[in-house]
């Protein structure tokens, strides 16, 4: 079976910390994603990566940023979290190649700011 | 730009009732069509797929049928159980630009006995 471990299920963080936000998955899959899930808005992509050391901006990357130093690790960074990162954060990876679209998701990690 | 419309929630529903939950979806291409389940406290699990038109995608007593002459792909249970409570995510990917996944706002449906 695929696993996506994230690192905390719950955070409670101060505004203006740097928060990091660890995805670790075991299929040795090529595509990782962070999302955001907020109420009636449903999951938004934040970034991506197709290989180690490759990221591309989501819908939303404004406020965030990653990193990919190994192919089984992706990590998410809020350089200084605001109240408005408050959210839910899923992570997902994924097999490139036609036929493989699958994202495998992670439990999530329920961020709130104070 | 691409995107996907579904059906605002909550639904309630009695165990053993229909359900449907309606999905559209706007993408230029030819999409690749998903919904999938969030369970209380668990992330996103795939519950079923369809990559071309007429395909029909079934898992657990669900089905979905890719719909391009209405740009649809609506879930449906036959009996609905109160185990299947939970939040249902329509995405569609386009195939190429990395398989990045669009989502639906999202659905809730809470099954009483």
């Amino acid at each position: 079976d695929v696993k996506v471990t994230q690192s905390s299920r719950y955070l409670v963080k101060r505004t203006g910390e740097k928060v990091f936000l660890e995805c670790v998955q075991d299929m040795d899959h090529e595509n990782m994603f962070w999302y955001r899930q907020d109420p009636g808005l449903g999951l938004r992509l934040i970034y991506f990566s197709y290989d180690v050391k490759m990221k591309e901006k989501g819908d939303i990357p404004e406020g965030y940023s990653v990193s990919r130093e190994k192919k089984e690790r992706f990590s998410l960074i809020l350089e200084s979290a605001s109240t408005n990162q408050t959210s839910m954060y899923l992570c997902a990876s994924m097999w490139s190649g036609r036929g493989r679209e699958t994202q495998y998701f992670g439990p999530g990690t329920r961020l709130l700011v104070l | 730009g691409d995107s996907v419309t579904q059906m605002e929630g909550p639904v309630t529903l009695s165990e053993e009732a229909f359900l449907t939950i309606n999905c559209t979806y706007t993408a230029t291409g030819y999409p690749s069509l998903f919904w999938y389940v969030q369970y209380p406290g668990e992330g996103l699990q795939l519950l079923l797929k369809a990559t071309k038109a007429d395909d029909k995608g079934s898992n657990k007593g669900f089905e979905a049928t890719y719909r391009k002459e209405t740009t649809s792909f609506h879930l449906e249970k036959g009996s609905v159980q109160v185990s299947d409570s939970a939040v249902y995510f329509c995405a569609l990917t386009l195939s190429g630009g990395y398989n990045k996944l669009i989502f639906g706002a999202g659905t809730r449906l809470a099954v009483h006995p």
